[in-house]
């Protein structure tokens, strides 16, 4: 049973370019955590992501960033029109169960970096 | 939200016991307390977590005060392979909550 994957592992971009961020959640797990891990910091909640469902974006800049779950496929984090300030490394995580008092399960990221 | 408190780094000599602290003062009745650590470039990994009772697993041990303003991870004897930072966060049991984290604890080891 593979872990969460997440793809690419390193991402590079120019600004003004935009970045797509893929996430393949466990098997069977229908529901997706997005965080963002800025260097020598804590990691940030974006996004809650059941299948085809935003539950809770409280965490996402209002502009450029959007995120979806669809029913096949991974889910994917965009970030259009990328700024330098936009480079960080992004988890996803993701659990069986709407609660996360059980154990979430990460991804290893992708660390994005725009030049 | 509840928030907690840990210190910013520590450090345990090698194969010897390490006891990280956290506070969470504003813990609620229905806050689970969960730890997870993240080692350098990875992403965090799931210890422990618990409730009220003390918890133990093959990772860890989980002491929580009686009054669970305060818990302690135990790592009963740290290798090189724990060296990460440590995270102590509160997760509400019953419907979603989103999990926030903060700096958590930079554990070294020294060998």
């Amino acid at each position: 049973n593979a872990g969460v994957m997440q793809n690419p592992r390193h991402l590079v971009r120019r600004r003004g370019q935009e970045a797509r961020l893929r996430c393949s959640p466990m098997k069977g797990h229908s529901h997706v955590y997005w965080y963002r891990q800025l260097p020598e910091e804590g990691l940030k909640f974006m996004v809650y992501l059941q299948k085809e469902n935003i539950i809770d974006e409280s965490g996402m800049p209002k502009e450029r960033f959007s995120a979806e779950f669809p029913k096949e496929g991974p889910s994917i984090l965009r970030i259009q029109q990328v700024v330098r300030g936009d480079s960080a490394a992004y988890f996803c995580a993701s659990s069986p169960w709407t609660e996360m008092n059980t154990e979430a399960f990460f991804g290893q990221g992708t660390r994005l970096t725009v030049v | 939200d509840a928030k907690t408190t840990q210190p910013n780094s520590m450090e345990s000599n090698e194969e010897e016991p390490v006891h990280l602290p956290c506070n969470h003062s504003t813990i609620s009745g229905t806050d689970y307390i969960h730890w997870y650590r993240q080692l350098p470039s990875q992403g965090p990994e799931y210890v422990i977590h618990g409730l009220t009772s003390n918890v133990n697993n093959r990772m860890a041990s989980l002491a929580i005060a009686e009054d669970r303003k305060s818990s302690t991870l135990i790592l009963h004897r740290a290798t090189l392979r724990d060296a990460a930072v440590y995270y102590c966060i509160l997760s509400k049991s019953g419907g979603y909550q989103k999990v926030t984290f903060g700096i958590g604890t930079k554990l070294q080891v020294i060998p």
